[in-house]
């Protein structure tokens, strides 16, 4: 059954910080990794997507890496800002085609 | 170009009571996908249906909880006799096919008291 960790639970740093947030899953069978921000009582907004077969994508400050066959995924923010505090989620895709998520990572930026 | 589009946001329902959920889809999307997030807790996969089917309802409580997508109109999220646990944000999402992104919507909280 597969299993998805994020590490840290939660995050608070000043306003410039680079981050890494971390994403583990327990089966490396996926057919690709989505990550989701999520604004408090808001819906998700997806952020990135990385097909199995690619290693990295990136969108602005955003970059996320896959390593499938160790089960992990990174998600690196460059020079954070207030704006990017939100709880962020990755999501796994079998080929059931349903999306099991993590926990989260609440991450607050302040000034 | 509107995304998926759920109703009500809010929802409120005594115990006993049904609550039905709305999910209208990306234009050109025919898969629906239904998760539900439960207070400090992750989201769960609940149901996956194209257009009059149900293809995937693994995550569906056995009881109470019922969801169609028909020919016409928004796929509806049924849960009869609600009871105070199924207080909680319910997300749908809607893809162009299987193996395509989904794009979710904004969510309708539902409480129960």
């Amino acid at each position: 059954k597969q299993e998805v960790t994020q590490i840290p639970a939660a995050l608070s740093v000043p306003e410039g910080e680079n981050l890494v947030l971390n994403c583990s899953f327990t089966d490396s069978a996926i057919y690709n990794l989505q990550w989701f921000r999520q604004d408090p009582g808001k819906g998700l907004t997806s952020l990135l997507l990385i097909q199995s077969s690619q290693r990295e994508q990136t969108s602005g400050r955003l970059n996320a890496s896959l390593d499938k066959s160790s089960g992990r995924s990174t998600l690196y923010i460059a020079a954070s800002q207030p704006g990017d505090s939100a709880t962020y989620l990755c999501a796994v895709r079998s080929d059931t085609d349903k999306l099991i998520f993590g926990t989260g990572t609440r991450l607050q930026v302040f000034p | 170009n509107a995304g998926v589009m759920q109703n009500p946001r809010h929802l409120v329902r005594r115990r006993g009571q049904e609550a039905r959920l709305r999910c209208s889809p990306m234009k050109g999307h025919s898969h629906v996908y239904w998760y539900r997030q439960l207070p400090e807790e992750g989201l769960k996969f609940m149901v996956y249906l194209q257009k009059e089917n149900i293809i995937d309802e693994s995550g569906m409580p056995k009881e109470r909880f019922s969801a169609e997508f028909p020919k016409e109109g928004p796929s509806i999220l049924r849960i009869q006799q609600v009871v105070r646990g199924d207080s909680a944000a319910y997300f749908c999402a809607s893809s162009q096919g299987q193996g395509n992104e989904q794009y979710f919507g904004p969510g309708t909280r539902l409480t129960v008291t």
